[in-house]
């Protein structure tokens, strides 16, 4: 069972809106989606979770979520996008007896 | 609140050496806890968990070791280096399936 970040990297201007994209495969019912952002120094950093039994798109301050259950697909957008949001950023997914399951990320470059 | 430690944060090893890194929870008991690796420009691959004192479960063999013997210290070993090991290894622990993964800050290997 994967997660597919189709984007291995992207870029955006500083104050301009990225959408990041995240497909994943899994047979749970009830599940549990996430974005971590890893900056240079590597740690790993909670954007924003998803419950998959939740219709209502999670947000976080500047960034949110679309999530298509049916599509199974879990896009993160970043609003006003700013320097300090370069990064690598994973999308996860863990669900029933299932641990964590990471994409292989995506880059993000903000460009001044 | 919780806070989670890693040492080092950087080693440099011959091949053949043996290996212990450290990674230690603060502000809760009875964590999951976790050892990743992740490889130069890819995604995590999870190697251990453990969800109590001396339970320790191995999800891909490998030339790396863990042991919990404490509740919320979790040591990730080898007798004998391999170049293979080289990585950035993370620590994460949480409280259980249905909740977020913390990370520590990680640990930089490069075996030599």
């Amino acid at each position: 069972q994967t997660v597919t970040q189709s984007q291995p990297e992207m870029s955006v201007q500083e104050a301009e809106t990225v959408t990041l994209s995240c497909t994943y495969d899994t047979s749970e019912s009830d599940y549990y989606l996430f974005w971590y952002k890893q900056p240079p120094s590597r740690q790993m950093i909670l954007v924003i979770r998803q419950e998959a039994y939740k219709q209502q798109n999670a947000t976080e301050n500047r960034f949110s979520v679309n999530f298509q259950k049916a599509a199974k697909s879990f896009s993160l957008k970043i609003s006003d996008s700013q320097l300090g949001d370069a990064a690598m950023y994973f999308c996860a997914r863990q669900g029933g007896s299932e641990k964590l399951v990471f994409g292989k990320g995506t880059k993000l470059t903000v460009n001044p | 609140s919780q806070t989670i430690h890693q040492w080092p944060a950087t080693l440099v090893q011959p091949v053949g050496s043996p290996l212990s890194l450290e990674c230690t929870v603060e502000g809760t008991s009875n964590p999951n806890l976790y050892w990743y690796r992740q490889a130069a420009g890819r995604g995590l691959q999870l190697l251990f968990y453990s969800v109590g004192i001396g339970q320790i479960s191995s999800e891909v063999p490998q030339n790396l070791s863990a042991s919990r013997p404490q509740d919320r210290q979790f040591i990730l070993s080898s007798k004998k280096l391999l170049l293979s090991d080289s990585g950035f290894y993370l620590c994460a622990w949480d409280r259980g399936l249905s909740d977020t993964q913390y990370f520590g800050p990680g640990t930089r290997l490069t075996v030599l």
